[in-house]
């Protein structure tokens, strides 16, 4: 079946912009999280949704950033006034209910650069 | 101090050797522990789950001690298909804290 998708690919903006960066988990699945990922560095956890709500938002670096998942499925990470500093790889990731070990499956990320 | 520690390498070696990363974690509530492999400009993609009993999968083996807070990894038999970022990850009611990763090249 089909993976994590998640649009755009590449994302070029100017600073103070918004973007908005779409993530399409793999479909029944539960749980949705995001990560933003710098060159040289691992995944660095955003937010994470249970359904339509968001269970810990605790990793989002400030106001700028928000999330939202209305209907359960489909979830928009959103980047107001962005900053230079806001470029990195978006990665989004799915699992079946988010509840113990369980695998999580990783879309390819939205490449964003603030120019 | 990061919450996961990983040595970033590179790892640089032969076809066929072992080759053993080490992941140290602070969260003593972490509930799970997984190892991921990232290849370059890819997606991460679990490689296994560690448990404290130790787990193998070919020539794959997990480690986790949780005592001493730490996950190891050893790849035996190493295969050029092998290169790629190790990532060391615990996972604490949801939330999933990634290391750096450690870096290895195989080579022939």
């Amino acid at each position: 079946g089909a993976g994590v998708s998640q649009t755009p690919s590449n994302k070029v903006t100017e600073k103070g912009k918004y973007v908005e960066l779409r993530c399409d988990p793999i479909s029944g699945h539960t749980a949705l999280y995001w990560y933003r990922q710098s060159l040289g560095q691992g995944p660095e956890f955003l937010i994470y949704f249970q359904g339509t709500g968001a269970a810990d938002d605790s990793g989002l670096p400030n106001d700028r950033f928000f999330a939202v998942r209305p209907e359960g499925s489909v979830s928009t990470l959103k980047i107001q006034r962005t900053e230079r500093g806001d470029s990195a790889v978006y990665l989004c990731a799915s699992s079946a209910s988010g509840f113990g070990g369980e695998t999580q499956y990783f879309g390819p990320g939205t490449r964003l650069l603030v120019l | 101090r990061k919450e996961v520690e990983q040595d970033p390498g590179p790892f640089n070696v032969p076809e066929g050797a072992t080759v053993a990363f080490n992941c140290t974690y602070s969260n003593s509530a972490s509930q799970s522990f997984f190892w991921y492999r990232q290849d370059c400009r890819k997606e991460p993609k679990l490689l296994m789950s560690v448990y404290s009993s130790g787990n193998e999968d070919g020539r794959f083996t997990a480690q986790l001690n949780r005592a001493s807070q730490y996950i190891s990894l050893l790849i035996r038999d190493s295969k050029l298909s092998d290169s790629a970022t190790y990532l060391c990850v615990n996972t604490n009611a949801g939330k999933s804290t990634f290391g750096d990763g450690t870096t290895l090249t195989v080579k022939p």
